[in-house]
């Protein structure tokens, strides 16, 4: 019973690297959706996605670009990354509006 | 836009005590769900007790309960017997009801420890 798997667990870019923070769900849910959690701020919105092929944005979108081609999968893109977004990303899902979300485990991302 | 508010950045709680700890939101909508999640320090997020608006009993899960009072737009966690394993990040979420999606805003989070 997988739930939501996020890859890596850690990771440490240089300014200016481009990564892919993978994310995967086997429950068949149809939203998903990234949030990063900062010291004092909570977590907020990234990217969601109420089904494949559709996505938009949440509260802190830019520098990230999201995809979902299929029901599982919804990868996180960081296009050229900044100190900034030093940060634990995590990917979440639901069956549906008012379900709680299922989390995965986190990326602690750095940026230097 | 709604907001969750968690004024106590910190709490502290004796083991087998009970604690309380506070959220207030700001919405328009009448219908909304509200959640507990809990964050220990293997970073994982555990849904601790849901809400739902429209139902006036409050929600309880074994030792977690919560005072929910829409009025005041005040939704309070309250962890009786507290033990070790309670020691926590604890976040208040906010979500609408109704629409397509299921966005969750959450609260900046209270900080709990249980002292042996």
């Amino acid at each position: 019973n997988a739930g939501v798997t996020q890859t890596p667990k850690f990771q440490v870019l240089k300014t200016g690297q481009s990564m892919t923070l993978q994310c995967a769900q086997d429950m068949n849910h149809e939203y998903m959706s990234w949030y990063r959690q900062d010291p004092g701020m909570g977590l907020r919105l990234i990217h969601y996605s109420v089904g494949a092929g559709i996505t938009d944005q949440g509260e802190v979108p830019n520098g990230y670009n999201v995809s979902r081609s299929t029901t599982e999968d919804f990868p996180l893109r960081l296009l050229s990354a900044a100190p900034s977004q030093t940060s634990v990303y995590f990917c979440a899902s639901s069956s549906g509006v008012g379900s709680p979300l299922h989390f995965g485990n986190g990326t602690r991302l750095t940026v230097t | 836009a709604q907001t969750v508010t968690q004024s106590q950045p910190e709490m502290s709680v004796q083991e087998a005590e009970t604690v309380t700890l506070s959220c207030t939101y700001d919405t328009s909508e009448s219908d909304y769900y509200l959640f507990w999640y809990k964050q220990p320090p293997s970073r994982q997020m555990i849904l601790v007790i849901r809400q739902e608006a429209y139902k006036q009993q409050n929600a309880t899960e074994n030792r977690f309960s919560v005072n929910f009072q829409k009025a005041a737009k005040s939704f309070s966690l309250k962890i009786s017997d507290s033990q070790l394993g309670d020691a926590a990040m604890y976040f208040c979420a906010y979500s609408r009801y109704g629409g397509a999606t299921n966005k969750l805003i959450f609260g900046t989070g209270t900080l709990l420890a249980v002292q042996p």
